[in-house]
């Protein structure tokens, strides 16, 4: 089956302690992306990734890290969360010459 | 500034009648638009899309318009049922961004029986 796959679902951690939330594809696609879902404001893209080794800012990249060693994985990387990092967080794959992208299904991170 | 805008947070419907849910957009540079559709706990899944060539899309119950004079697309569902009760969001792609997309607030959809 045809999935993006997030780890964890549900995850509530302290202002300032590292954190890692993994994404994987198994659809080969080559472009992969983070979006954070908040309240009035949609879904909003933190980073992408073109290809392995291939990242870039997105419009909310502060505070935020991704990597990008394997294909099939894009995790992100909260260095020192923040209160303001509070969200629901997707990934998202897309296939080379496609628009339409594959959500994972979601991470809710709160940072107390 | 907000490029995609859903200006109605929430639309109730009878079930069996025509469910409208509108979205504006900003950037001329946008030539692709799909609509997703999220139920609680769950990731956005792809609905329907439509191309700037094109003003109408359409697949089964659901109808995308886009009228670009006006940057404005519509997605129609006919007839709505229960089961479409979830949010649907708007999106938009174009320009240099390729493969990012845009997305509108959302509006939350309720059919009742």
């Amino acid at each position: 089956e045809a999935q993006v796959t997030q780890n964890p679902r549900y995850l509530i951690t302290v202002t300032g302690k590292k954190l890692t939330v993994t994404c994987s594809q198994n659809m080969n696609h080559e472009y992969m992306s983070w979006y954070r879902q908040d309240p009035g404001l949609g879904l909003r893209q933190i980073y992408y990734s073109m290809n392995v080794e291939v990242t870039d800012k997105g419009d909310v990249p502060e505070g935020y890290k991704v990597s990008r060693k394997e294909k099939r994985n894009f995790p992100l990387i909260l260095e020192s969360p923040s209160p303001n990092q509070t969200s629901l967080y997707f990934c998202a794959s897309t296939q080379t010459g496609n628009t339409e992208a594959f959500f994972g299904q979601g991470t809710r991170l709160t940072v107390v | 500034d907000q490029q995609v805008k859903q200006n109605s947070p929430s639309l109730s419907v009878q079930e069996g009648r025509i469910s409208i849910l509108n979205c504006d957009y900003t950037n001329s540079m946008f030539d692709y638009f799909l609509w997703y559709k999220k139920y609680p706990a769950e990731g956005p899944t792809f609905l329907i899309s439509i191309s700037s060539i094109k003003d109408k899309n359409e697949d089964g119950r659901f109808t995308v318009f886009l009228n670009k004079s006006a940057k404005h697309l519509s997605l129609h569902i006919v007839p709505s049922q229960p089961g479409d009760s979830a949010v649907y969001f708007c999106a938009a792609a174009g320009g240099t961004s390729y493969g990012k997309l845009t997305f509108g607030q959302g509006t939350i959809l309720t059919v009742h029986p």
